[in-house]
């Protein structure tokens, strides 16, 4: 089974950074790639998917990138409102989902 | 617009079965395109995939709870369920039905249900 890890685990930054999180895969996963962001309280929401298309409706400070084994989710200028944690998911193991361990943002 | 609702007894007894409905509203739970899944969260903890049905029925577990669970659907009423059985403290966690792609895509949550498990 393919694993991925995020890093940070844990960040704190102020409004207005520029806001970067890594997601390696163990094994390559071409652009299989997916991020969320989960609110306390609230359900995951789709941000990105095939590792750079940003989701319908998702401000254009998010970005995505990457190929095989790493990708980056970044926030140019991360807004109050971008105070949460972010998964990635791999979308080839069929028919598993498969998670990340998560990255929680807060404030500084 | 897509809505799924979970529904069933927020707290459930260790060795008995956790009973969870989905119900979708806004669009049609017998969709080709389309796989229902349950994933859930423990306090506090990262997110896990607990397994996926497909309107047909063909089901989809992960390995690590496939003994303990069956996922079931019931298109005449656009509702999928889950049943976990021999519950303990550990499946205390955050339930969420959600809707996804082949590729595993989420597209859709419902709001997530807490099920505690407590004598």
């Amino acid at each position: 089974d393919i694993q991925l890890t995020q890093s940070p685990s844990f960040l704190s930054a102020s409004v207005g950074d520029r806001v970067t999180i890594t997601c390696r895969a163990s094994q390559g996963i071409s652009s299989y790639l997916a991020w969320y962001q989960q609110k306390p309280g609230k359900a995951p929401k789709l941000l990105i998917y095939a590792a750079s298309t940003l989701q319908s409706g998702v401000p254009s400070r998010f970005s995505g990138s990457g190929s095989g084994t790493e990708f980056t989710l970044t926030i140019s200028s991360l807004q109050p409102e971008d105070f949460a944690t972010y998964y990635c998911q791999q979308l080839n193991s069929y028919p598993r989902i498969t998670f990340g361990p998560g990255t929680k943002v807060d404030i500084k | 617009q897509l809505q799924l609702q979970e529904s069933g007894p927020g707290l459930v007894k260790p060795s008995e079965t956790l009973s969870l409905t989905c119900t979708v509203s806004g669009g049609s739970i017998s969709s080709s395109s389309y796989y229902w899944g349950w994933i859930r969260q423990p306090p506090g903890k990262g997110l896990e995939w607990i397994g996926s049905i497909y309107y047909s029925g063909s089901t989809y577990y992960n390995p690590s709870l496939k003994s303990r669970v069956t996922i079931s659907v019931d298109t005449s009423k656009n509702q999928f369920s889950l049943k976990l059985s021999s519950v303990t403290a550990a499946d205390t966690a955050v339930y969420y039905c959600a809707r996804h792609s082949r590729q595993q895509l989420v597209d859709y949550w419902g709001q997530g249900t807490l099920v505690t498990v407590s004598s």
